[in-house]
């Protein structure tokens, strides 16, 4: 069963915005996890946040954790055109990896 | 920077066909994973192996078996392909210690059975 679901599934925004995507999820977890997967291509390991985070930063990106809610986001900014991907959120729960079903992100340039 | 690598960035097999999908690590890493991927259903773990010779049951074991032989080495095998199977496949390594944290993706390989 999926563990993560994220939201939107699809989001288009003009180059310089700010891409906001949102991750839920059912059962406690150890950390969550962002990937990015760029088209017909394996997929690339952005971020982790544990739970007992709230905030991360890395370059651009900027993830969060509400446990209360069961909820995450990331968030990209200044996107560029080569932001354009699949992103997933991942999380780790009972020794088990799970993976939402993903987002496309689309950055006209 | 590790590398994953697969065997095939396409393949097209026919039904009831024997299929091997391979995958390299150059990492030593101790973990590796064998993923399937499909259109609205995400990824989804097949098997999984943290050591040589050792193999774990994945989320859909059925239909399929691994073999790790040597450390960098993890391969798929599909013993009666069928039309259920056509997928993209990933594989994925971890660091020691590290298992279900941070993966390193291969490029994947997209199966066609008819």
């Amino acid at each position: 069963s999926q563990q993560g679901e994220e939201d939107p599934q699809a989001l288009s925004i003009q180059e310089g915005e700010n891409a906001t995507m949102n991750c839920s999820y059912k059962t406690s977890i150890n950390n969550l996890q962002w990937y990015r997967q760029n088209s017909g291509r394996g997929l690339v390991h952005l971020i982790l946040i544990r739970s007992n985070e709230r905030e991360k930063h890395s370059g651009r990106l900027r993830v969060t954790l509400d446990t209360s809610k069961k909820s995450s986001s990331l968030l990209i900014t200044a996107s560029r055109a080569a932001d354009t991907a699949s992103y997933f959120c991942a999380t780790v729960s009972n020794s088990k990896l799970t993976f939402g079903k993903g987002i496309t992100l689309s950055v006209r340039p | 920077d590790v590398k994953v690598t697969q065997s095939s960035r396409y393949l097209v097999k026919r039904t009831g066909e024997k299929v091997f999908l391979e995958c390299v690590q150059d990492m030593d890493h101790e973990n590796m994973f064998w993923y399937r991927q499909d259109p609205g259903l995400g990824l989804r773990l097949i098997y999984f192996s943290y050591d040589v010779k050792m193999k774990e049951k994945g989320d859909i074991p059925e239909g399929y078996s691994v073999s790790r032989e040597k450390k960098e080495r993890f391969s798929l095998i599909l013993e009666s392909a069928s039309t259920n199977q056509t997928s993209m496949y990933l594989c994925a390594s971890s660091r020691p210690g590290q298992g279900l944290i941070g993966q390193y993706f291969g490029p994947g390989t997209r199966l066609t059975v008819t």
